[in-house]
């Protein structure tokens, strides 16, 4: 099973302010990778997969990037709607692990 | 519009079983596989059990055994049949449509909530 770590665990942000979160695999997943975002009651929602592609209707501001091992997720400039749990996920082996999850949070 | 709406969650006593139902509506659920992913109170995320279009399926080592996922595509509908339950089954369960263009998952439901006590 592929183990997928992320960090920082919180991260305090301002509005407005640039956010970069974290994501590594204990094993190359390629491009094979998805991040998330929960808030609190609510089912995850995509942001992000093959690594950089954002879904649909994700804004701009969210970005990722990188392959093999290592990759993050930046969201340009905070918005109030942005604070919440961000997951990554491994979809290249199955089962699909995702991370422990990086709470973003208002400083 | 794409939705999934999951069903059959409630309070089971420990070795009980439960049956959830995903309907699924919106898309050519045919064309997509499916899974449950579950989420412990105040914990992450859990891939429990996949299915792909042609009916193969994918367990999670902790349910393995235990868990039968599967689909009716006249219904537009995936199941899961959970045995022998314990404790740590004890978790938000959420289905999930799988992206066309990778393995991620484009749609949730909102889950249904499984709680395993005595």
């Amino acid at each position: 099973e592929i183990v997928m770590t992320q960090s920082p665990a919180t991260l305090s942000v301002s509005p407005g302010e640039r956010a970069t979160l974290s994501c590594r695999a204990s094993q190359s997943v390629g491009s094979n990778l998805a991040w998330y975002q929960q808030k609190s009651g609510q089912a995850p929602r995509l942001l992000i997969y093959g690594a950089s592609t954002r879904a649909t209707d994700i804004p701009a501001r969210f970005s990722g990037r990188g392959s093999g091992t290592e990759f993050t997720l930046t969201i340009s400039s905070l918005q109030s709607e942005d604070f919440a749990v961000y997951y990554c996920q491994q979809c290249n082996n199955w089962p699909f692990t995702f991370g422990p999850g990086t709470t973003v949070d208002i400083k | 519009e794409v939705q999934v709406l999951e069903s059959g969650g409630g309070l089971v006593q420990p070795g009980g079983s439960l049956r959830l139902s995903c309907a699924a509506s919106g898309f050519t659920f045919g064309s997509y596989a499916m899974t449950w992913v579950r989420q412990a109170p105040g914990k992450g995320l859990e891939c429990v059990s996949n299915i792909g279009v042609s009916g193969s399926t994918y367990y999670a080592d902790s349910v393995k055994g235990r868990f039968t996922i599967s689909r009716d595509n006249s219904q537009n509908t995936v199941y899961l049949q959970m045995n022998s339950l314990r404790a740590e089954d004890t978790a938000v369960y959420y289905c999930a449509k799988t992206s066309g263009g990778s393995w991620s998952f484009d749609y949730w439901g909102q889950g249904t909530l499984v709680t395993v006590s005595s």
